[in-house]
């Protein structure tokens, strides 16, 4: 089963406008993770957030992270039309997990330019 | 420095063929995964190894195997392959200084 759902599943915006995906999980994290992935190729990390963060920047980006109710953004500001991808948050449950990550099914964002 | 290297690209099979989808990471990585990636759908962990040596069952196993053939290597396999297992696999490996995976291009798996 998926731990995490993301919100919305598709967003098409203008270029210059923040575009905002969410996402929930299900169980106790010990960090989530953000991943961008354009059509046809493999996943690319973003951003790291673990659980005793509440946000966190990178370039464009900031995440943030609601561990009261197992959720969390995505913004990415000033969009450009190479943003257009798909985002994929996963979540690590930590401790004996090996490092392993549950995906939700991901946002497909289009940036009109 | 290649990062994660898969082989092949694309492959089609008939029902009940057998082939090996390889993986290989030039990173120094302990651990490795496997994925599968179906339309609409966010990625599900198949199997994973967390060092060289030791391979577990992720979230959806049924129909595949694995071999950690070094610390560089992590094979997987299908014995007999189902329409139901047409997808894209994508191997990833880890860097447990960051916890971030680093992900192969993928195999485009179709079978008939």
């Amino acid at each position: 089963s998926q731990q995490g759902e993301e919100d919305p599943q598709a967003l098409s915006i203008q270029e210059g406008e923040n575009a905002t995906m969410n996402c929930s999980y299900k169980t106790s994290i010990n960090n989530l993770q953000w991943y961008r992935q354009n059509s046809g190729r493999g996943l690319v990390h973003l951003i790291l957030i673990r659980s005793n963060e509440r946000e966190k920047h990178s370039g464009r980006l900031r995440v943030t992270l609601d561990t009261s109710k197992k959720s969390s953004s995505l913004l990415i500001t000033a969009s450009r039309a190479a943003d257009t991808a798909s985002y994929f948050c996963a979540a690590n449950a930590g401790g004996t997990s090996y490092g392993k990550l549950t995906f939700g099914q991901g946002t497909i964002l289009t940036v009109h330019p | 420095n290649a990062g994660v290297t898969q082989t092949p690209k694309f492959q089609v099979l008939k029902t009940g063929q057998s082939m090996t989808l390889q993986c290989a990471q030039d990173m120094n990585h302990n651990s490795m995964y496997w994925y599968r990636q179906d339309p609409g759908m966010g990625l599900r962990l198949i199997y994973y190894s967390a060092s060289e040596g030791t391979t577990d069952k992720g979230e959806v196993p049924n129909g595949y195997n694995v071999s950690r053939l070094n610390k560089r290597e992590f094979s997987l396999r299908l014995e007999s392959a189902a329409p139901s297992q047409t997808s894209v696999y994508f191997c990833a490996s880890r860097s447990a200084m960051y916890n971030e995976q680093f992900f192969g291009p993928g195999t485009r798996l179709t079978v008939l």
